[in-house]
């Protein structure tokens, strides 16, 4: 079993309607929790990293929340844009002297945003 | 400062073929990570190289395999090509300091 789950798997949505991706995860302890957005072809790019103490971190439009006691990480878009298109992936870092550590990956949300 | 850099960007190999892919990391960076990525699977990690010694590996065969340069650049290579290895393969650079840096990846087609 995956220890990080995303959903929903695949989510279409208007342009400039605002919308919520989720993120389960069980890796524990883990020393911060990203979510990336990697275009098709391309590789990730990081939108957000939080550490387990806290609770929500914004860039732009994204903001990423970090619920520990539940294990629960949500990406919110407001007003999304066409180039908003691509695939949201939950990244979580165990806690490890650095060097040592995995990422753990979830298998990502499609978004597609139509005109 | 320069991003990560994967060459090639595309690649077409037959079965049985070999294939070695490059990635340079970002400048200052001696941590480089290597993922496979496949519509059915995600993500997976390869491998890991730090100061030119693997640190960590993932469940993968030996057809896989890489090294990692003085100057921190990496390669990996996959012999003994099969269909299934058809995917992304994306490098990621990382320091103690700043958190991971992935590179555009190398499409790979195995026919």
């Amino acid at each position: 079993k995956n220890q990080v789950e995303q959903s929903p798997q695949s989510l279409i949505i208007l342009e400039g309607k605002n919308c919520t991706l989720q993120c389960n995860y069980t890796v524990s302890p883990f020393s911060n929790l990203r979510w990336y957005k990697q275009d098709t072809g391309r590789g990730p790019v990081s939108l957000t990293i939080m550490t387990f103490s806290e609770n929500t971190k914004s860039n732009g439009r994204y903001t990423a929340t970090l619920d520990a006691d539940t294990k629960q990480s949500s990406l919110h878009i407001t007003a999304s844009q066409l180039s908003d298109s691509a695939s949201y992936i939950c990244v979580v870092v165990p806690i490890s002297n650095f060097g040592n550590e995995k990422l753990t990956f979830g298998t990502g949300t499609r978004l597609t945003i139509i005109p | 400062k320069a991003g990560v850099t994967q060459t090639p960007r595309y690649l077409i190999k037959t079965r049985g073929q070999q294939v070695t892919l490059s990635c340079s990391p970002i400048s200052g960076h001696r941590s480089v990570s290597w993922y496979q990525q496949t519509p059915g699977q995600g993500l997976q990690f390869l491998f890991e190289y730090f100061s030119e010694t693997q640190r960590n590996k993932g469940n993968f065969p030996g057809r896989f395999s890489g090294r990692q340069f003085s100057n921190s650049r990496s390669e990996m290579n996959v012999s003994t090509l099969e269909l299934g290895d058809s995917a992304l393969y994306l490098c990621a650079s990382s320091s103690e300091f700043e958190g991971y840096t992935f590179g555009s990846g190398t499409r790979l087609t195995v026919v």
